[in-house]
């Protein structure tokens, strides 16, 4: 049973367009969600998150936007830039706050 | 700070043979997980560790799997005998409770591992 989902494995972008990742789970109890960014080679970084509580968060070029009920949340960059390249994941914590449930990723590429 | 440590980067061995993961987290760090990434489970948890305890090993694939933290700073993922399907790309990452209330997780760069 995978409670994050991650539909889109690649996503190809323009440079200056702007990109939509998106990700579904299905636990109703999580509490945070968490984007990170994977380079090859290297292990993923924390990019931005969101609480339950709330609907939008951003952070520069990037934002996301969480829809509880439809158990939603996407990540928009705007614009993109050719060094966003990389793999996208999605992740969620709940009440066992020391553990997070990781999606599959996307991969997008921003072309120049 | 130097990030999250590990060792070895690269590690090919033969079937049968026992390998052994390290891990340095970040320091003042309370909270230890070892991941492993493939293509066909993607970034699976393994195993956690909080205050040096395990918590959490529920990830953790077989008895030939196990992991120890004798201490804050180190932790080891020791597998015995190895197989091929244990070819992937093991994680290490920590995390600070009461840092953030999104409890991000700091990766190390991970450790290849091959078994022929």
């Amino acid at each position: 049973d995978q409670q994050v989902k991650q539909n889109s494995p690649s996503l190809s972008v323009q440079e200056g367009r702007i990109s939509i990742l998106n990700c579904d789970y299905t636990n109703s109890m999580f509490d945070y969600f968490l984007w990170y960014k994977k380079y090859p080679a290297e292990g993923p970084t924390f990019l931005i998150s969101i609480s339950s509580i709330k609907d939008k968060n951003e952070d520069g070029r990037f934002t996301v936007f969480l829809n509880k009920s439809a158990k939603h949340l996407s990540l928009h960059i705007v614009p993109s830039q050719p060094g966003d390249s990389a793999v996208y994941f999605c992740a969620a914590s709940g009440w066992d706050a020391g553990k997070s449930t990781f999606g599959d990723g996307t991969t997008l590429t921003v072309k120049p | 700070d130097a990030g999250v440590i590990q060792s070895p980067r690269h590690e090919v061995t033969e079937m049968g043979q026992e390998v052994t993961l390290r891990c340095k987290p970040i320091s003042g760090h309370d909270y230890l997980f070892w991941y492993r990434q493939t293509m066909m489970r993607g970034l699976e948890l393994l195993i956690y560790f909080n205050n040096n305890v395990p918590i959490d090993d529920s990830g953790m694939p077989e008895d030939r799997f196990s992991a120890k933290m004798p201490n804050a700073s180190f932790s080891t993922l020791k597998i015995q005998p190895s197989e091929p399907r244990d070819s992937a790309v093991y994680f290490c990452a920590s995390s600070l409770s009461g840092l953030t209330p999104s409890w991000e997780q700091y990766f190390g760069p991970g450790t290849r591992l091959t078994v022929t």
